[in-house]
């Protein structure tokens, strides 16, 4: 596997349900990153990640649960979500440096279409 | 991250050239300019990035203007593959910031390439 990679790709689920999506990073890149993309919408932001650490939860509601076990692989914990959440969740990473202004290429997964019912 | 305007889309023909604007009159001297490009189905990749001079790489060229408040993403010879949304973003280089790693997508443009 090379790249950003995500799984599932197509997801269907109830209000009621309990899912996960997944991320994995083979770039070796220290910095991950959650975003949702919804129909007629541009792409938002959801949490960041570097070296680990949560720097960033940009309001999101607490039925998105993140978790970064290691700086490979990126997990979106789901829980009783709404039809309003029905979109395109996208995860990337990037290779971060403090004090490195010049290179922050994000590398961005194919996305798993979600569909709330 | 400041703000970018870009046209909501553009058409071209396969094999000429395209021009895409975008406009970032409140530019600051630490913002690159980022340009990301969506085909269908597919997760967003980068493209070019710059500071003040043009930029060329094996994708595109990317054109600053001197005063640095408008740029413009130069495909040299548009192709079937190239029909995508293409985002404008500015990227603050300080690394202290909340902006640190973070981009801001817009609404982008959308390419048509004509065969």
């Amino acid at each position: 596997e090379t790249g950003v990679t995500q799984t599932p790709r197509h997801l269907v689920m109830g209000m009621t349900n309990k899912k996960s999506l997944k991320c994995e990073q083979h770039l070796g890149h220290n910095a991950m990153y959650w975003y949702k993309q919804s129909a007629k919408k541009p792409l938002e932001l959801m949490f960041v990640y570097n070296f680990k650490e949560q720097t960033e939860n940009n309001s999101v509601p607490s039925r998105f649960s993140p978790e970064c076990p290691n700086s490979s692989h990126l997990f979106l914990h789901l829980h009783t979500l709404q039809p309003e959440d029905s979109a395109l969740y996208l995860c990337a990473s990037s290779q971060e440096s403090l004090g490195q202004v010049d290179t922050y290429e994000q590398y961005f997964g194919p996305g798993t279409r979600l569909t709330v019912t | 991250d400041a703000k970018t305007t870009q046209p909501n889309s553009m058409e071209s023909n396969e094999e000429e050239p395209v021009h895409l604007p975008c406009n970032h009159s409140t530019i600051s001297g630490t913002d690159y300019i980022h340009w990301y490009r969506q085909l269908p189905s597919q997760g967003p990749e980068y493209v070019i990035h710059g500071l003040t001079s043009n930029v060329n790489n094996r994708m595109a060229s990317l054109a600053i203007a001197e005063d640095r408040k408008s740029s413009t993403l130069i495909l040299h010879r548009a192709t079937l593959r190239d029909a995508a949304v293409y985002y404008c973003i500015l990227r603050d280089v300080d690394a202290g910031g909340t902006s640190y790693g973070k981009l801001t997508f817009g609404q982008g443009t959308i390419l048509t390439v004509h065969p």
